[in-house]
Order: C-alpha cells, then sequence, then structure tokens
C-alpha cells in the first residue's frame, strides 16, 4: 500500500526566505505526482503536477522536482512572501484514474 | 466561473440519521471524486467517477454510497451517520483520463455526527 510522508510537518520563515518542503513515497511505480496548496478552511489548489518520467516542473517562483527510484519529491519556494503561508500537500497517483494518496502536509507561515 | 460547488457547507447529524452531500461542477469534466479529510490523516479517497455513469471504490467506501446523477453531478450518500464519519468531505473534479489533467477542489462540507 502506498504511503506518502511529509516533512517537516511545520515550518515557520521569516519573509523573503528561500525554503524547501519535502514529500516521500514508499512504492516507486508512480504514475504522477501533485502538489497542492490548502489555505484554512478552504479547498485545495493544484500547484504544479510532475508526469512519472519527468525531473521536475516550474510555476513562477515554485519549482518541484521528482526523484522517482528514490522516492522522492521536493518543492522549492524562492522569495518566500506572506502570501504563501498556507498549508502544502503533497499526493502520488498510480494510474490515470488519479487515485491519489496524499501526504498529511506541510502547514507553513511566513512572517513579515 | 463557479467551478465544484459543494452543499450543505455545514452539517450536524445525529447517530444513524441520512443524509446526502451534493456536489456540482459546470466546467464539462468527465471525472469526479469524493475525499474525506481528517486530522492527522490528510484526504483519502472514499468514490471516483471516471466518466458519466460508472462509479468505483476509493480507499474508504465503507458507510458511504454515490450516484453520479449525469455529467455534472455526484453525490455521496450517508444512510446510517456514525461518529467516525465526522469529517470535512472534499469533491473534485478533472477533465479526464489524460495523467496531465489536474483535480479541482470543492470548498469542502464539514460534517459532525454526534
Amino acid at each position: 500500500k502506498q504511503e506518502v510522508t511529509q516533512i517537516p510537518a511545520a515550518l515557520s520563515v521569516p519573509e523573503g526566505e528561500n525554503l524547501v518542503l519535502n514529500c516521500s513515497f514508499t512504492d516507486s511505480a508512480i504514475y504522477n505526482l501533485q502538489w497542492f496548496r490548502q489555505d484554512p478552511g478552504k479547498g485545495l489548489t493544484s500547484l504544479l503536477l510532475i508526469q512519472s518520467s519527468q525531473r521536475e516542473q516550474t510555476s513562477g517562483r515554485l519549482n518541484a522536482s521528482l526523484d522517482k527510484s528514490s522516492g522522492r519529491s521536493t518543492l522549492y519556494i524562492a522569495a518566500s512572501q506572506p502570501g504563501d503561508s498556507a498549508t502544502y500537500l503533497c499526493a502520488v497517483s498510480d494510474t490515470g484514474f488519479q487515485k491519489l494518496v496524499f501526504g498529511t502536509g506541510t502547514r507553513l507561515l511566513v512572517s513579515p | 466561473n463557479a467551478g465544484v460547488t459543494q452543499t450543505p457547507k455545514f452539517q450536524v447529524l445525529k447517530t444513524g440519521q441520512s443524509m446526502t452531500l451534493q456536489c456540482a461542477q459546470d466546467m464539462n469534466h468527465n471525472s469526479m471524486y469524493w475525499y474525506r479529510q481528517d486530522p492527522g490523516m490528510g484526504l483519502r479517497l472514499i468514490y471516483y467517477s471516471a466518466s458519466e455513469g460508472t462509479t468505483d471504490k476509493g480507499e474508504v467506501p465503507n458507510g458511504y454510497n454515490v450516484s453520479r446523477l449525469n455529467k455534472r453531478e455526484f453525490s455521496l450518500r450517508l444512510e446510517s451517520a456514525a461518529p467516525s464519519q465526522t469529517s470535512v468531505y472534499f469533491c473534485a473534479s478533472r477533465p479526464g483520463q489524460s495523467g496531465k489533467n489536474i483535480q479541482y477542489f470543492g470548498a469542502g462540507t464539514r460534517l459532525s455526527v454526534l
């Protein structure tokens, strides 16, 4: 059974810092990996999707990498801003039906 | 665009009561999903519908039933609610089977079973 772990569970940084969020998964036979953002009391917003054949994806200040063989992904956030404060979730899918298995998330607080 | 709309936003039930959580999307998406989110456990898939007319079980289907009423709507029914079903429920949809398609989530239904 696939298990997804995210470390750290919580992170607090001052504005302007570059930071890395980690995600690991136990079964490397994944179809794709996604990073989501969740604001308190809200639904999830997809940030980046990486296909199993890809090594990384970039969107603005966000860069996600994937090392399928070692079962790891990282989300790099450059020049963090208070508006980046949210919970970041990693999820993997083993098929095109995209039945996602989620990690428990990293709660990020960026202070002005 | 409304995107994915879930109703109700909040609900309190007594043990044994039944209710249906409604989900509708206006993006002409083929696939729809129901998840539950519990503290410390992340989101877990309850049921999904790959296309209109099909449904299949996810990781935690016990105690739930679903109906894909049409392409727009995917409902989740609790026949006899239990305290263990206290959770936040999220509906999601995506265009189709391409692995490049992301899921779009609703704002959630917060359910308490007393």
